[in-house]
């Protein structure tokens, strides 16, 4: 499995600022997600972002609110904007790799993010 | 809609045996995910399922039967450190592995 890392890992913000999940994989891979995990609950994908392309959005989420780059292939980063004491969630990216023949999804550690 | 329900929590002792069950209804089906998350962590992968049938990986085992929209985790010899959530996600049938998660069961394995 790759090593994925996320920045930051946890952070406190006010509403109405903004923030900015970096997500780095220490390999090549085509396809990147982005979840969010809200307080006791399972994960709902946000998009998908495939290097070269705009990112496809999930029903609910919006370019505007979550804007994505997807500049390399290693490397992603997630923009909650305009935050609201809603936003506050657990941010996951995942990629997509090859492990014995089959294409799963590995996560990376998360971002908590708490507003106020 | 898509809908993936899965029994919110169960307790369980040292050394017993527990399966959770996932139930699905989805527009598409390419495959099916347990993962394992401890809180505070990320998910980590188990095992994947896309045939009818079981799969067996040391304690843990899972099963699918496609016809019923149904998948269980079995673990065995459970330690005081498989006390988790569960998390069941079904691979929707796109060009790409769109990953749609079940409500989670968390387990408590108590001494």
């Amino acid at each position: 499995s790759a090593v994925i890392s996320q920045k930051p890992s946890r952070d406190i913000c006010q509403r109405g600022t903004s923030l900015t999940i970096q997500c780095q994989v220490d390999s090549q891979v085509t396809m990147m997600f982005w979840y969010r995990q809200q307080p006791g609950q399972s994960l709902t994908l946000i998009a998908t972002a495939n290097q070269g392309s705009e990112a496809t959005y999930e029903s609910g989420f919006v370019i505007d609110k979550f804007p994505i780059s997807r500049p390399n292939l290693t490397f992603s980063t997630l923009t909650v904007s305009n935050m609201s004491p809603e936003d506050s969630s657990i941010y996951l990216c995942s990629v997509e790799l090859d492990r014995d023949h089959q294409e799963t999804q590995y996560f990376g550690p998360g971002t908590r993010l708490l507003v106020l | 809609g898509q809908n993936i329900d899965q029994p919110t929590e169960m307790t369980a002792t040292e050394g017993a045996i527990v399966q959770i069950n996932c139930t699905y209804q989805t527009s598409g089906f390419n495959g099916l995910f347990w993962y394992q998350q401890h809180a505070g962590e990320a998910p980590t992968f188990l095992s994947y399922n896309v045939l009818d049938g079981l799969e067996e990986k040391g304690r843990f085992s899972s099963f699918l039967s496609r016809s019923k929209g149904y998948s269980y985790l079995l673990l065995k010899e459970l330690q005081m450190k498989d006390s988790a959530s569960y998390l069941c996600a079904v691979i929707m049938n796109t060009g790409f592995q769109k990953l749609v998660f079940g409500t989670g069961t968390r387990l408590l394995v108590s001494p």
